[in-house]
């Protein structure tokens, strides 16, 4: 059962542009919302998070919108660069028994970044 | 600091044979998680270890998957009788604390082929 949605698989932009990632969920007990940035032969890496009671995070050129209501998540990229250019996986989490907590991920999207 | 370790990187192996995958997370993370990734989809969950035991295994796909962490430290995953579909990547991920939205490390992971 595929929890968290992510669209598209793949996207290809002109630099200086802005890829848009977005994701979905259903289980409405997840409570925070991580992107992962991932290059080949390397582990992903945290980039920025967001927690339901915002709807609204930026870090750098990194920006999260959540719509709680909606179930739904994305990424904006702005000013996209050359070296943005990686597989993006949206995630979630919620807290399970004891001390539990594990992330969701979705299927990942593939960012090109022309130069 | 070092971050988050996984040796082999790489391991080839005939169906039916044992693996085991070592994992040295970040110095003083209590928590660790076992993550699989098949080519072209996100990490999915495979068991969590806060301090040597094992807080949840929901994830692990049958009985022939295991894993320990005996001191708290080093964990290794271990497959018994090995499968062409467990051909994947395995990523391990710490944190400074299971419960709390602390952030997962991951390593670069170990790819796995089974011929």
């Amino acid at each position: 059962q595929q929890q968290v949605k992510q669209s598209p698989q793949s996207l290809i932009v002109q630099k200086g542009g802005i890829p848009i990632i977005n994701c979905a969920y259903e289980n409405t007990a997840f409570d925070y919302f991580p992107w992962y940035q991932q290059f080949p032969g390397k582990g992903p890496a945290l980039l920025i998070a967001i927690r339901p009671d915002v709807s609204e995070k930026k870090e750098g050129r990194f920006t999260i919108s959540f719509n709680k209501s909606a179930k739904q998540f994305s990424l904006h990229i702005m000013d996209s660069q050359p070296g943005d250019s990686a597989t993006y996986f949206c995630a979630a989490s919620a807290l399970l028994s004891g001390s539990a907590r594990q992330l969701t991920f979705g299927s990942g999207t593939q960012l090109t970044v022309l130069p | 600091g070092a971050g988050v370790s996984q040796t082999p990187s790489n391991k080839v192996t005939e169906k039916g044979k044992y693996v085991e995958l070592r994992c040295d997370p970040i110095s003083g993370h209590t928590a660790l998680y076992w993550y699989r990734q098949s080519l072209g989809q996100g990490p999915e969950f495979l068991i969590y270890f806060q301090g040597t035991g094992a807080a949840d295994d929901s994830g692990l796909p049958n009985d022939r998957f295991f894993a320990v962490r005996p001191e708290g430290s080093v964990s290794t995953l271990k497959i018994q009788r090995t499968e062409r579909g467990d051909s994947a990547v395995y990523l391990c991920a710490s944190s400074s604390a299971g419960g709390g939205y602390n952030e997962q490390f991951f390593g670069p992971g170990t790819r796995l082929t089974v011929l």
